[in-house]
């Protein structure tokens, strides 16, 4: 139980272009998802966390008009890189907590997507 | 959140136990320790946590010092499958915001 599924798993665009990824809880509730975006031999860096129904919290630093997240149900989250450039290059990897009865620290996490901008 | 230290690398041979240290000196008493672990190219996999007791599931043990400025993280019998990097978090419990430090990136040798 307590899969977390990422769509696509890699995806390559065109520097200018919109990208949306999908992150899916697939066997339970989740009332909060997270997003982190990690660099090439950096750790994970928390990006937002997006409550279903309700505006996503951006973390410092993390541009809330570029990152779109949108949590339109309990099992799905998605976040879309507006106007992609190089430098959004890296690899975006999603959490959910469950719904209830779970210990809340204990994140699902998802495979990742691994965006190249070309 | 209290900082936590580990060391950057280790290796260890396949079969034999893993002891991942994680020092954790300014530690609350209302922050439990966490395990995550990474595989390269995969999401990070929750391991294990604890608050002061030692714990045990099918992946590892977790093993706290009485003063809880320490621990240690224990793969009984590592395989080539546990290369990772592991993290060592601090965390109250009704937090959710995991910070990843740069981990341990653990070798696991045939």
């Amino acid at each position: 139980g307590a899969v977390v599924s990422q769509h696509p798993s890699r995806v390559i665009c065109k520097s200018g272009t919109s990208v949306k990824i999908e992150c899916r809880s697939l066997d339970f509730q989740a009332t909060t998802m997270f997003w982190y975006r990690q660099f090439p031999k950096q750790s994970l860096m928390l990006m937002a966390t997006s409550n279903e129904g309700s505006k996503a919290t951006y973390e410092q630093g993390v541009e809330k008009d570029k990152f779109l997240i949108n949590h339109a149900s309990l099992t799905l989250s998605t976040l879309t890189v507006t106007s992609a450039h190089p430098e959004d290059s890296s690899f975006y990897i999603c959490s959910a907590t469950r719904l209830a009865g779970g210990n809340y620290n204990e994140q699902f996490f998802g495979p990742g997507t691994r965006l190249t901008v070309l | 959140d209290a900082k936590t230290t580990q060391p950057p690398s280790m290796d260890c041979a396949e079969g034999r136990a893993a002891n991942l240290p994680c020092n954790h000196s300014t530690i609350s008493g209302n922050e439990y320790v966490y395990w995550y672990r990474q595989i390269h190219s995969q999401g990070p996999q929750y391991i294990i946590h604890g608050l002061k007791n030692n714990e045990t599931n099918e992946m590892a043990s977790l093993i706290i010092t009485e003063d809880r400025k320490s621990s240690t993280l224990i793969l009984p019998h590592a395989t080539l499958r546990d290369t990772a990097v592991y993290y060592c978090i601090a965390l109250p419990l009704n937090d959710y915001k995991l910070s990843f430090g740069a981990g341990t990136t653990v070798t696991v040798r045939a």
